[in-house]
């Protein structure tokens, strides 16, 4: 069935850093693909998205990218923050949306 | 704009009982969906609706159930609960048409089954 594989599981990096999340769906028929943020005791918060016709997309120190071909998309935040803290989910939607697993993001002071 | 709502936070049950959740979404937001997070499993998708209909619904057993009233307000119904049942129910509403699955959630119902 259709898959969205995400990773790392966790990640770890030192306040002001850059992180990278990675995904890989497997559905051809996904053409939106948001990410999601959930803080503790939080519903996950939707913080960036990118449809099949875009390549990149910015906002502030946030961005994700899309490789179609590859089906494959990330999400990069600079100048990582202690408030970066948090569980991160990426999903890939067409007919249906499917999420990844989550990635748990610490900022080391 | 108030966002979704979700009552009661927290519950507390007994295997072979059943609960009711409550979603209220944003207002104008007319599709709401269901998913189960466990820690093991992350989001699992129940069940989609817009206009009262049932839209979409995932792999879960028939104890689980859901409606949509008039005013886009959803519930949802496990019957016969049992221990793995145990998980935070979240509620997410979304717009229609290419926005359906811009979809923001509301804090969750955390259930715990003993």
């Amino acid at each position: 069935g259709e898959n969205v594989e995400q990773h790392p599981s966790t990640l770890s990096v030192q306040e002001g850093d850059s992180a990278v999340i990675k995904c890989t769906y497997s559905d051809s028929a996904s053409n939106y693909f948001p990410w999601y943020k959930q803080e503790l005791g939080k519903g996950p918060q939707l913080i960036i998205d990118i449809r099949s016709n875009v390549g990149e997309k910015k906002d502030q120190r946030i961005a994700v990218t899309l490789n179609k071909t590859a089906k494959h998309f990330s999400l990069h935040i600079t100048e990582t923050q202690p408030e970066d803290s948090a569980v991160y989910f990426c999903a890939a939607a067409g007919d249906k949306i499917i999420f990844g697993k989550g990635t748990r993001l610490h900022i080391l002071p | 704009k108030a966002g979704v709502t979700q009552t009661p936070r927290y519950l507390i049950k007994t295997r072979g009982q059943q609960v009711t959740l409550s979603c209220s979404p944003i207002s104008g937001h007319r599709s709401v969906s269901w998913y189960q997070q466990t820690p093991g499993q992350g989001l699992q998708f129940l069940f989609e609706y817009f206009s009262e209909t049932q839209r979409n619904k995932g792999n879960f057993p028939g104890r689980f159930s859901g409606r949509q009233f008039s005013n886009s307000r959803s519930e949802m119904n496990v019957s016969t609960l049992e221990l793995g049942d145990s998980a935070l129910y979240l509620c997410a509403s979304s717009l229609v048409g290419d926005r359906r699955y811009e979809q923001y959630f509301g804090p969750g119902t955390r259930l715990t089954v003993t």
